[in-house]
């Protein structure tokens, strides 16, 4: 079975800090897809970035990066230099390799920038 | 280029009454996906459409069902609807072509039930 733990409920900073939230998977795939998403208060949902199992590399973009680790099942963001508009809950999500394979998702992390 | 838009924005039903909700996904992409997202929850997926029939289905009664047009818009139809089914429902569209396409999610339809 699949499945996602976003470990933290609630994280709250004060601008201009760095964060980092925490987001590990399970599969039993050998090729699976993980994504983030940011969901304001408006509820939409934002897609941020999609790493392939294949794919280790670290990225940045911006203020954003990510750390995709295999050996521990890990694939956390971390913004840099945080600020209140970065506040909104963010959702780490996983898919499988087969074509209309849904997105499981972890429960979110609250994240809140005060200034 | 629009994105995915659904419609209407909210809804107040009571318990027994039937309800549809609908979705236009993002100009060029063909695969329609619904999910339930409970307050304080992360998104759960309910069904998702491509060719106009339903390719996969999450761990939902047979209250909720649905349907995709030519045009690839979809519609989500839940029937004798309970107060656990007050949530906010999540259209989300991608490319079929290609695997692990990101799907991009339209702003939802809030459903209170009374």
């Amino acid at each position: 079975a699949q499945k996602v733990t976003q470990a933290q409920t609630e994280i709250s900073v004060v601008e201009k800090e760095d964060v980092t939230l925490d987001c590990v998977y399970e599969t039993r795939d050998t090729t699976y897809y993980l994504f983030w998403y940011k969901q304001p208060p408006s509820g939409e949902l934002v897609f941020l970035i999609r790493r392939n199992s294949f794919d280790e590399q670290n990225e940045i973009s911006g203020r954003y990066s990510w750390n995709f680790q295999k050996s521990t099942s890990s694939f956390n963001f971390t913004i840099t230099a945080s600020q209140v508009v970065d506040s909104a809950v963010y959702f780490c999500a996983l898919s499988g390799n087969q074509a209309g394979t849904a997105l499981i998702f972890g429960k979110g992390t609250t994240l809140s920038v005060s200034s | 280029d629009a994105g995915v838009t659904q419609s209407p924005t909210h809804l107040i039903k009571t318990r027994g009454q039937q309800v549809t909700l609908r979705c236009s996904p993002k100009s060029g992409h063909d695969t329609v996906s619904w999910y339930q997202q409970a307050l304080g929850q992360g998104p759960q997926f309910i069904f998702q459409y491509y060719e106009e029939e339903e390719r996969q289905r999450g761990n939902f009664p047979d209250r909720f069902s649905g349907h995709q047009f030519p045009n690839y818009s979809s519609e989500l139809n839940v029937n004798a609807l309970l107060l656990g089914d007050s949530a906010l429902y999540l259209c989300a569209s991608s490319l079929t072509q290609g695997r692990g396409q990101p799907q991009h999610f339209g702003d939802g339809t809030r459903l209170s039930i009374l």
